[in-house]
């Protein structure tokens, strides 16, 4: 069965820090990757997304992912948080032919003022 | 519009009575989905909707009862629950869930917090 892993449960990290959350899937083929995020009180948003062409993705609000086919990883970056990133962060992935989409545990992420 | 919208935010109910969720958009997209989020974990599929039709079943208790009354409406039917069914329940869509794939990102909706006295 497919597998996603999330390494960090919970991130504690201060203002204009580099963030980067890891993500490592478990599929051997053809995979469509995303990254959701999850604010205090709302919903799941998209953060980014990658299907194909440029492996490295530019999605909302800063964050960039890049994916390594090689260590089946999608790791999410950031150069400097704010305090407003505070958030869970899950990465989810939908492998080729699969009829759903499989989330990883997700990362909490806590950015000191 | 890239929103899916659930009513109501909020539900508290006893386990025998008949509740249901509501979920709807209008982004033309053909594929709906229910999920249950408890806190700090993932979304768990429920149920997939396909054009109107359902798809996927993940071995949810009958107590839940999914139905897509058109392209647009997407409702979860609640009886006789239990409290360890008190969740966070997530209504997802997407452009298109054909053949088994579930190729296309999906847009989650505010969800229900739902509460079983």
């Amino acid at each position: 069965a497919q597998s996603v892993s999330q390494h960090n449960h919970h991130v504690i990290l201060s203002e204009a820090a580099s963030l980067e959350l890891g993500c490592n899937y478990s599929y051997g083929g053809t995979v469509n990757l995303f990254w959701y995020v999850q604010y205090p009180g709302q919903h799941l948003q998209l953060l980014l997304k990658y299907f194909s062409g440029d492996p490295l993705v530019k999605g909302i609000k800063g964050f960039e992912a890049e994916f390594i086919k090689s260590k089946f990883s999608f790791n999410l970056r950031k150069p400097s948080v704010q305090w407003s990133d505070t958030a869970e962060y899950f990465c989810a992935v939908i492998a080729y032919r699969d009829d759903k989409i499989i989330f990883g545990k997700g990362t909490r992420l806590h950015i000191l003022p | 519009d890239t929103e899916v919208t659930q009513t109501p935010k909020h539900l508290v109910m006893g386990m025998t009575n008949k509740k249901s969720l509501k979920c709807e958009q209008h982004m033309g997209h053909r594929a709906m989905y229910w999920y249950k989020q408890k806190a700090k974990k993932p979304p768990e599929l429920m149920f997939v909707y396909s054009y109107e039709k359902l798809s996927i079943n993940e071995s949810v208790p009958s107590r839940f009862s999914p139905e897509c009354p058109n392209s647009s409406l997407l409702n979860l039917h609640l009886h006789a629950l239990q409290p360890e069914d008190s969740a966070l329940y997530l209504c997802a869509s997407s452009q298109d869930w054909t053949s088994g794939r579930a190729s296309y990102e999906q847009y989650f909706g505010p969800g229900t917090r739902l509460t079983v006295t």
